[in-house]
């Protein structure tokens, strides 16, 4: 049984591309959310999506938009990156009626020059 | 203030010790989650809490819920537990998270 994958593994970005993050949920969840975890810090928040919907979000701009898959698979896509953008960007799946326990994937490390 | 604060930041241990990790928060939870992450970036669940006690093995986690406390212990620590321990209280819209302990054990 796969867990939480994500790909890629490591992104060079310049500033001002765009990036799109993928992340395939653990067999049997229904909800995924992501997070950003800069150089030394704990992870933040970003969005958490359901039915193919965003449900939550926390404190982040627009340029930062995800999407859900009918497979409950998700996307983070950052628009205009910035250098401040540079963090390792996590995703963890859980189950929407069991949704206090949550399962993490590896990251993506995104570097933007 | 961050809504979820952990002491200390950095600990380092001789192997064998008893080893104890401190979170405290400010916000309502459902639940309080201990998490492992190993340089690399991986991070594993280790408890999810929303009352009483945990063990897992060498690991045990506890949490009072009146005065807003967590604490995860390690006995017996062995230098694979040297990783970052981060306290995340999810409030059942999101999670805060701690920003990590720290822990070197050597042998």
């Amino acid at each position: 049984d796969a867990g939480v994958t994500q790909s890629p593994t490591h992104l060079i970005k310049t500033r001002g591309q765009q990036v799109t993050l993928r992340c395939s949920p653990k067999s049997g969840h229904d909800t995924v959310s992501w997070y950003q975890q800069a150089l030394g810090q704990g992870p933040q928040f970003i969005f958490q999506y359901y039915e193919e919907e965003e449900r939550q979000r926390g404190n982040f701009p627009d340029r930062f938009s995800g999407h859900q898959f009918p497979n409950y698979s998700s996307e983070l896509n950052v628009n205009a990156l910035l250098l401040g953008d540079s963090a390792l960007y996590l995703c963890a799946s859980s189950l929407m009626t069991q949704g206090y326990e949550q399962y993490f994937g590896p990251g993506t490390r995104l570097t933007v020059t | 203030k961050n809504e979820v604060e952990q002491s200390p930041q950095n600990l380092t241990a001789q192997e064998g010790e008893f080893i104890t990790i401190n979170c405290s928060y400010s916000v309502g939870i459902s639940a309080l989650h201990w998490l492992q992450q190993h340089p690399g970036g991986g991070i594993v669940s280790l408890f999810m809490l929303s009352s009483g006690k945990k063990k897992h093995g060498r690991l045990i986690a506890t949490i009072n819920i009146q005065e807003k406390h967590s604490s995860l212990h390690i006995t017996a620590s062995h230098p694979r537990d040297s990783a970052v321990y981060i306290c995340a209280a999810n409030t059942g819209n999101q999670f805060y998270f701690g920003t990590g302990t720290s822990l070197t054990v050597i042998p």
